[in-house]
């Protein structure tokens, strides 16, 4: 399995909700990442997860909360957030020692 | 923050020609990678260019890199239609364990 799965494909949500974001994968990468990507720009890392334990925080505001469940899983809680945030969120993986990251489909978030 | 600078920004062609990106940096890198995102999608990577590599083939895709002039260029030979996309270049810093994209060339190719 070659695949990073993202879910939901689409969320709509109001300011004052609390919703998660999804990513799996199954290919033993040790290295998980979440990505934010506005329209015509290029992904800017928000987190980077390596052996379950998070390794980077691009000072990312705290109403995005990521969590590790497991090797395979990884999550990104939001709560209040702002029109703003409205945007493709990516998730990626890579093993440990190389850098290549596959990257799952996104989910397009809309804050109204 | 994102040290990479691709132009053009935008690049249409027709079908059959080739096409040309190019991509500058600013630091010191081990590699450099690029990726294909088709219309709001997730990325997908084409090929990845060592700092000791001077060029680079796969397939219909050819990479050079210049790390004295801090710079790369990905050619895309006989292009197709399906070649339509977002093209970002990423560099893999010394000493960092994250990549840093380029702004994006955004391909059409024109039936």
């Amino acid at each position: 399995d070659t695949e990073v799965t993202q879910t939901p494909k689409h969320l709509v949500m109001g300011m004052t909700n609390k919703k998660s974001l999804k990513c799996e994968q199954h290919m033993g990468h040790r290295a998980m990442y979440w990505y934010k990507q506005k329209a015509k720009k290029p992904p800017e890392l928000m987190f980077v997860y390596s052996y379950e334990k998070l390794s980077i925080n691009e000072s990312v505001p705290s109403r995005f909360s990521p969590e590790c469940p497991n090797s395979s899983l990884l999550n990104l809680h939001l709560h209040a957030l702002q029109p703003e945030d409205s945007a493709l969120y990516l998730c990626a993986s890579s093993q440990d020692s190389l850098p290549e990251q596959f990257f799952g489909p996104g989910t397009r978030l809309t804050v109204l | 923050s994102q040290q990479g600078e691709e132009d053009p920004q935008a690049l249409s062609i027709q079908e059959g020609e080739n096409a040309t990106m190019n991509c500058s940096y600013k630091t010191s890198i081990n590699n450099l990678q690029w990726y294909r995102q088709n219309s709001g999608r997730g990325l997908v990577h084409l090929i990845l260019i060592r700092s000791n590599e001077r060029e680079k083939h796969s397939g219909r895709l050819r990479v050079t890199l210049d790390t004295s002039k801090k710079s790369s260029s990905l050619l895309i030979t006989a292009s197709r239609a399906a070649d339509t996309a977002s093209y970002f270049c990423a560099t893999d810093e010394e000493g960092a364990q994250k990549l840093v994209f380029g702004q994006g060339t955004r391909l059409t190719i024109n039936p």
